[in-house]
């Protein structure tokens, strides 16, 4: 069975655009969280979606939004991006909230 | 909100020598991950242990959930088990939280 599959793997932007990152859950999987990982930090929590639905957002402004859709593939949205969004992009999947989560590779952005 | 204390923030080891790595929450969890990101960035389960003991190989966790606490065990380290190890607590409030991690290096 497949992996959690993330897309693009690499993306490079300036400053002020937006970028939309996609995931694509493990078959079967009903739960995809997204975190963002600044070099030489821990992960940190930006979304977690189950059944289409919100369940838990991190400490992220408003310039990032994120949604799932009927198959409980999900994108990231960013809006307005700055310097500092600069980091690798993660996207976990997990049969519901609470249960392991498996991780994708990571989408990496980079900001000019 | 819960906070995710990880320990040592370094460590240099041996090859064949064992370690402790420690992971304390400030508050009680409902799941507690363990993960190795390797130099590739690719964040590899190594144990889902909300409670009790697991061993996988080399690898071995224990979480004492009433005392908030788990602890990661690598015994015989080997140069491919250098990279950064992180604990992740899932809080009720449907948030993960991750530690700093522990970077970890083998020296052969």
């Amino acid at each position: 069975d497949a992996g959690v599959t993330q897309s693009p793997t690499h993306l490079i932007k300036t400053r002020g655009q937006h970028v939309t990152l996609r995931c694509s859950p493990i078959s079967g999987h009903k739960s995809v969280s997204w975190y963002q990982q600044v070099l030489g930090q821990g992960p940190q929590f930006i979304f977690q979606y189950y059944e289409k639905e919100e369940r838990g957002r991190g400490n992220f402004p408003d310039r990032f939004s994120a949604r799932q859709f009927p198959n409980y593939s999900s994108e990231l949205n960013v809006n307005a991006l700055l310097l500092g969004d600069s980091a690798l992009y993660l996207c976990a999947s997990s049969l519901q909230g609470a249960q392991p989560q498996h991780f994708g590779d990571g989408t990496r952005l980079s900001i000019l | 909100g819960i906070q995710v204390e990880q320990s040592p923030p370094d460590l240099i080891l041996q090859e064949g020598a064992n370690s402790t790595l420690r992971c304390n929450f400030s508050d009680s969890v409902n799941n507690l991950q363990w993960f190795h990101q390797n130099p590739w960035g690719q964040l590899i389960n190594l144990f889902y242990i909300p409670s009790g003991t697991k061993q996988n190989g080399r690898l071995s966790a224990t979480t004492v959930a009433t005392e908030r606490y788990s602890l990661l065990y690598i015994s015989s380290s080997q140069t491919t088990d250098s990279g950064v190890y992180f604990c992740a607590a899932f809080t009720g409030g449907f948030k993960t939280i991750f530690g700093a991690g522990t970077r970890l290096f083998v020296k052969a």
